[in-house]
C-alpha cells in the first residue's frame, strides 16, 4: 500500500518567515496530493491540493510543488502569521474526488512566533 | 460545498459499554464513507471504508467485531465502539468523498473511563 513521509515534524519560524514542509511517497498510482491544516480538537481542513498532471499550484500565501518522478510534493507558506500555527498533514491518493482513500503523513507542528 | 455532520463532538462512557457515533452527508450522497482514528499528537489512522448497502472494509489490525460500522443510506454512516475500553479513548473522525474533494466530519472525542 501506499506510504506517506513527512518533514520535519515540528517546524518553528519567526512571523513573516516562510515555512517548507515536504512529502514523499511511495505508489506511484497516487495522482491527489491534498495538504490539511488541523487545529487542536478540530477537524482537518483543506488548504491546497494538487493532481499529478500539473507541477506547481499556488494560492496567495501558500503553495505546492509535485515533483512526480522523485514522488516527492512540498508545501510552502510565505509570509507566515501567527495564525498559521497549527498541525499540516500532506497526504497521497490514487484517485482524489472519488471513493479511494487517502494515506495521511505524520503532519508537521508549525509554530509562528510573533 | 459539501457538509458532513458528525455526532456526538464528545462523549465519555463507562467501560464494559458501546457508544454509537454518527456521521451524515447534508448536502450530498456519500457512497464511501472513511472512519478514521487520532491518538493526540499523531496522524489520522484510517480503521475502515464504508460503502453504502455493503459490508465494511478493515485496516490490517483493526477489529471489525469491535469498530462495527453500518452504512445503510447514501447520507448516513455510524461506527459503534462496542465494549469499550479505555484504551479506545481517542478522536474519531468520518470522511467522505464528494465532487468538492474529500469531506471531513467535526470528530468524536471518546473518554472511557
Amino acid at each position: 500500500g501506499e506510504n506517506v513521509e513527512q518533514h520535519p515534524s515540528t517546524l518553528s519560524v519567526q512571523e513573516g518567515d516562510s515555512a517548507v514542509i515536504k512529502c514523499t511517497y511511495s505508489d506511484s498510482a497516487s495522482n491527489y496530493f491534498p495538504w490539511y491544516k488541523q487545529e487542536l480538537g478540530k477537524r482537518p481542513q483543506l488548504i491546497i491540493d494538487i493532481r499529478s498532471n500539473v507541477g506547481e499550484k499556488k494560492d496567495q500565501r501558500i503553495a505546492v510543488t509535485l515533483n512526480k518522478t522523485a514522488k516527492h510534493f512540498s508545501l510552502h507558506i510565505t509570509e507566515t502569521q501567527p495564525e498559521d500555527s497549527a498541525v499540516y498533514f500532506c497526504a497521497a491518493s490514487p484517485s482524489g474526488g472519488s471513493n479511494y482513500k487517502l494515506t495521511f503523513g505524520k503532519g508537521t507542528l508549525l509554530t509562528v512566533n510573533p | 460545498g459539501a457538509v458532513v455532520s458528525q455526532h456526538p463532538s464528545r462523549v465519555i462512557c463507562k467501560s464494559g459499554t458501546s457508544v454509537k457515533i454518527e456521521c451524515r452527508s447534508l448536502d450530498f450522497q456519500a457512497t464511501t464513507m472513511f472512519w478514521y482514528r487520532q491518538f493526540p499528537k499523531k496522524s489520522l489512522m484510517l480503521m475502515a471504508t464504508s460503502n453504502e448497502g455493503s459490508k465494511a472494509t478493515y485496516e490490517q489490525g483493526v477489529e471489525k467485531d469491535k469498530f462495527l460500522i453500518n452504512h445503510a443510506s447514501l447520507t448516513l454512516s455510524t461506527l459503534t465502539v462496542t465494549s469499550a475500553h479505555p484504551e479506545d479513548s481517542s478522536f474519531y473522525i468520518c470522511s467522505a468523498s464528494s465532487s468538492s474533494g474529500y469531506t471531513f466530519g467535526s470528530g468524536t472525542r471518546l473518554t472511557v473511563v
